[in-house]
């Protein structure tokens, strides 16, 4: 079974750009979740979309989007770019999003942003 | 609110000794446990879990983990570690509830370097 895929791996960006993540989870899977992971503020969780609806969402602002379609991909994006906003974003799938199912995290993508 | 905090920001240990990686969590309501590997450059790896029953927990790797209710821990433990082990290394708690929406309270996270 494939693993959960983030593209790109890497992504280098300039303060007020806008930039667009994609995320497949594994087959079956129809929670996605998104993690931002920097050195200063550790692992953090973004928001949560199940059945192409957002479901739960953390502590960040408004630039900061997803959607998910029907086929479960989850996009993320995020809009006018700040230094602070380098970091890596963590994609994971689990089946439903019970708190009882452990996630499945892709390898990241590691925005960098100039 | 819940909080996880590891003990330890880095561990250093010598091939082949023990180790033991220190978890606590704080939250009002019960709690399902994790412990995650990152290597460089790559995203979680699941260790183990604990959901219910045995308070031992084992995972993969030769790692386990014993859940202490009243200590609110949740300690990782390797009898010997080798060199492929250096790794970081994240305690995560997610609720009990009927749905959690998908997430995971981590901690800071130890760096564990193993030395020959």
């Amino acid at each position: 079974k494939a693993g959960v895929t983030q593209t790109p791996r890497y992504l280098i960006k300039t303060r007020g750009q806008q930039v667009t993540l994609s995320c497949s989870p594994i087959s079956g899977h129809r929670s996605v979740s998104w993690y931002q992971q920097t050195p200063g503020q550790g692992l953090q969780f973004l928001f949560e979309y199940f059945s192409e609806t957002q479901r739960n969402k953390g502590n960040f602002p408004g630039r900061f989007s997803g959607r998910q379609f029907s086929n479960s991909r989850s996009e993320m994006n995020v809009s006018t770019l700040e230094l602070g906003d380098s970091a890596l974003y963590l994609c994971a799938s689990s089946y439903s999003g019970g708190g009882n199912q452990p996630q499945h995290f892709g390898d990241g993508t590691r925005l960098s942003i100039l | 609110a819940q909080s996880v905090t590891q003990l330890d920001s880095q561990v250093p240990v010598f091939e082949e000794a023990p180790v033991e990686l220190r978890c606590n969590y704080s939250s009002s309501v019960s709690v399902y446990l994790f412990w995650y590997v990152q290597y460089p450059n790559q995203g979680l790896q699941l260790l183990l879990k604990y959901l219910s029953g045995s308070t031992l927990v084992k995972g993969i790797n030769g790692f386990e983990a014993e859940f202490n209710k009243s200590q609110t821990s949740f300690h990782l433990r390797k009898p010997s570690v080798h060199i492929s082990d250096t790794a970081e290394y994240f305690c995560a708690v997610s609720d009990r509830g009927a749905y959690q929406g998908g997430k995971l309270i981590f901690g800071q996270g130890t760096e564990l370097s193993v030395k020959p």
